[in-house]
């Protein structure tokens, strides 16, 4: 059973462009959370998402950041125009669904995301 | 919202000896409370985590201990070794699949 996938590992961005950064949930988890974090810091919640629908965004900065899950296909996590404040280790994790009680949240590999 | 307070930032023990370390939060509405260990440069990995119904539990060198009350938990290592340095954070959540909130993390150095 292959852990959540995440690619790519390391991407480097100019100032103004786009950066996608995708996210595989492990077999059988329908929960996808993505993560922001910056150096020597916690892990700082962005978004959750089933699929085809946000749950939680409240993480997420209104502007230039959208998130998606698809039926079919990996999670999205857009920045559009990005900036020099946008350098972070973006994490996405992934739980089964747990109807009465939290299931646990397992990380992916992280894609670092560094502007220049 | 939950706030989750973590202590210490970092830790020096010696190889054989305990480690300790401490977190607090907020809402009292969470139940589930997980640790992760994170290597530079790695992915967290859970190594344990507690739910509200249970006291303490325990996995070979690793425990955790919660006390909600005082709405603190812990996580305690025994005969450390090197392979436990590593930076552990502490999260908690509230039912059901909702975000994890973190603690800030504290960085162990396991001295051989």
């Amino acid at each position: 059973n292959a852990g959540v996938m995440q690619n790519p590992r390391h991407l480097v961005r100019r100032r103004g462009q786009e950066a996608r950064l995708r996210c595989s949930p492990m077999k059988g988890h329908s929960h996808v959370y993505w993560y922001r974090q910056l150096p020597e810091e916690g892990l700082k919640f962005m978004v959750y998402l089933q699929k085809e629908n946000i749950i939680d965004e409240s993480g997420m900065p209104k502007e230039r950041f959208s998130a998606e899950f698809p039926k079919e296909g990996p999670s999205i996590l857009r920045i559009q125009q990005v900036v020099r404040g946008d350098s972070a280790a973006y994490f996405c994790a992934s739980s089964p669904t747990g109807q009465y009680s939290n299931q646990p949240q397992h990380f992916g590999d992280g894609t670092r995301l560094s502007i220049l | 919202g939950e706030n989750v307070e973590q202590h210490p930032s970092t830790l020096s023990v010696q190889e054989g000896d305990s480690a300790v370390i401490k977190c607090t939060y907020s809402d009292s509405a969470s139940n589930y409370f997980p640790w992760y260990k994170q290597e530079l440069g790695k992915r967290p990995q859970l190594i344990i985590d507690i739910r509200s119904n249970v006291g303490e539990k325990k996995d070979q060198r690793i425990a955790v201990t919660l006390n909600k009350t005082a709405k603190h938990f812990s996580l305690h290592i025994t005969e450390t070794q090197p392979e436990d340095s590593a930076v552990y954070f502490c999260a908690a959540s509230s039912p059901p699949n909702t975000p994890l909130v973190f603690g800030k993390g504290t960085r162990l150095s396991v001295i051989a």
